[in-house]
C-alpha cells in the first residue's frame, strides 16, 4: 500500500522568509512518480511538479525548489522569499508508474505567510 | 483552453436524497478521476474513467455512489441516499492518458448534507 505523510499540518512565516514544506512516502514499488499540488483559497488545485523515481536531481523553479532523497523517502518542497500569494494548502501525491496518475495524497500543510 | 468544469459550485441537500455532481473535463483529456476531500483530511480517491469505462472504482465508499461517463467527455458522480458523512468537497480531474500526466484538477463541488 502506497502512503504519504505530511507531518506539518500548519507553518506560518513572516514575508521574506524561506519555508521547506516536508513530505515522506511510502511505496513497495520501485518505480514511481511524485507531485506537488498548491491549494489556494479558490480552492482549485494547482500542478506544480512532476518528479519520476529514476531523477534524483534537486530541481528549482523561480522562488520553489524540490529536494527528492529516494534513500530517505522524501521529496521536500522549500519556498525561498515567501510572498503572501504563496498562503495556501500544499499537497505531495504519489503514484504508481503505469496507473494513469491515480494518485495517494498526503494530508496537506497549509502555510499561512504574513507581512 | 477552457479548464475543467465543474457544477453545482455548491449543493445542499436534505439526508436521505439523491445528488448529482457533474464534471466536464478539458477537451482531449481521455483521463478522468473523482477525488473526495473532506474537512481536514486530504483527498480521497473515488474513481478513475479511461474514456467511458471505469477501470478503476476501488474508492467508491459504498454501494450508493456511482458515477458514469458518456462520450469520453462529461462525467457525472451520483450519491443516492445522502447521508451526513458523505458532506466533502468533490473534485474532479482530467489528464492525458500518457505516462503519469499531471492532472488537471476543477474548483470542485461542495456538497452540504443536513
Amino acid at each position: 500500500a502506497q502512503k504519504v505523510t505530511q507531518a506539518q499540518t500548519e507553518i506560518s512565516v513572516v514575508e521574506k522568509e524561506d519555508v521547506t514544506l516536508d513530505c515522506v512516502y511510502e511505496t513497495r514499488d520501485t518505480t514511481y512518480y511524485l507531485f506537488w499540488y498548491k491549494q489556494p483559497p479558490s480552492g482549485e488545485l494547482v500542478f506544480l511538479i512532476r518528479r519520476n523515481s529514476f531523477d534524483e536531481q534537486n530541481e528549482i523553479s523561480g522562488r520553489y525548489s524540490w529536494n527528492f532523497q529516494k534513500s530517505t523517502s522524501s521529496f521536500n518542497f522549500t519556498i525561498t522569499a515567501s510572498q503572501v500569494v504563496d498562503s495556501a494548502v500544499y499537497f505531495c501525491a504519489l503514484s504508481e508508474i503505469g496507473t494513469a496518475s491515480k494518485l495517494t495524497f498526503g494530508t496537506g500543510t497549509r502555510l499561512q505567510v504574513t507581512l | 483552453g477552457a479548464g475543467v468544469s465543474q457544477s453545482p459550485s455548491n449543493k445542499v441537500t436534505e439526508k436521505g436524497k439523491d445528488v448529482e455532481l457533474r464534471c466536464d473535463p478539458i477537451s482531449g483529456h481521455t483521463a478522468l478521476y473523482w477525488y473526495r476531500q473532506s474537512l481536514g483530511q486530504g483527498l480521497e480517491f473515488l474513481i478513475y474513467f479511461q474514456g467511458n469505462s471505469a477501470p478503476d472504482k476501488s474508492g467508491l465508499p459504498s454501494d450508493r455512489f456511482s458515477a458514469e461517463r458518456t462520450g469520453g467527455s462529461v462525467s457525472t458522480l451520483t450519491i443516492q441516499r445522502t447521508q451526513q458523512e458523505d458532506s466533502a468537497v468533490y473534485l474532479c480531474a482530467s489528464s492525458l492518458l500518457m505516462g503519469n500526466s499531471p492532472l488537471h484538477f476543477g474548483n470542485g463541488t461542495r456538497l452540504t448534507v443536513t
